[in-house]
């Protein structure tokens, strides 16, 4: 059965702060990574990882797959508090289903 | 731009009465998925559809639910005798297509939450 783990569970730092989420994964048929923002409403997408040591970059936020490592992480410099959600961490492996990480709620303090 | 849209936004049934959740996926897509989350929990999956059928289901998905694509916008999701442990919030997801060894992006809806007493 596919499994994704991240960590920490939760995270509670000040703004300006740089976070750093984990991702671990076993699978038996990777096709993709994917990282999700989920604040009150449904996730909205961030990155999808496909090629290990490609690092995909969106303002603040960057992401990078490591295939050997089985695991990804999720940077974010210069928090906000707009930053605070809960961060998933999502596996697409054999067939069209996605499996989910527990996810890891960030809160962003001033 | 295009987005996922789920009604309603938030329903409260009495266990043992049949609910009817209603998505409308994006109009170009063709893979239309399912998930929910209880509370406090994270999100599962439920179940994919493509091409009119379930392409795959999970285990959470059993008799008691169901899903159809009545038009060609509508994406439903039937539970026919409600438990309290179907308490959650329900997504809908949908996405372009599915080719061999080309990752997708899903989109998901807004979420109903569903309070079964």
């Amino acid at each position: 059965e596919d499994k994704v783990v991240q960590s920490p569970l939760s995270l509670v730092v000040h703004e300006g702060d740089t976070v750093t989420l984990n991702c671990s994964y076993e699978v038996t048929n990777f096709r993709s990574l994917l990282w999700y923002k989920q604040e009150k409403k449904a996730p909205t997408f961030l990155f999808m990882l496909t090629s290990s040591g490609i690092e995909k970059k969106s303002g603040r936020l960057s992401s990078i797959l490591d295939k050997k490592e089985l695991s990804s992480i999720l940077n974010i410099t210069a928090t906000q508090t707009g930053d605070s959600a809960i961060y998933l961490c999502i596996l697409t492996g054999g067939g069209n289903k996605l499996t989910f990480g527990t996810g890891t709620q960030l809160k962003v303090e001033l | 731009e295009p987005e996922v849209t789920q009604t309603p936004s938030h329903q409260v049934t009495q266990m043992g009465q049949e609910v009817i959740l209603r998505c409308v996926p994006i109009s170009n897509h063709l893979y239309f998925y399912w998930y929910r989350q209880i509370l406090g929990q994270k999100v599962e999956f439920l179940v994919s559809f493509y091409n009119n059928e379930i392409s795959e289901k999970s285990e959470i998905f059993d008799d008691q639910f169901s899903v159809e694509r009545p038009d060609g916008s509508n994406f439903t999701l039937k539970i026919r005798s409600t438990k309290l442990e179907d308490s959650a919030m329900y997504f809908c997801a949908s996405s372009e297509a599915l080719f061999l060894g080309k990752p997708y992006e899903q989109y998901f809806g807004p979420g109903t939450r569903l309070t079964v007493t």
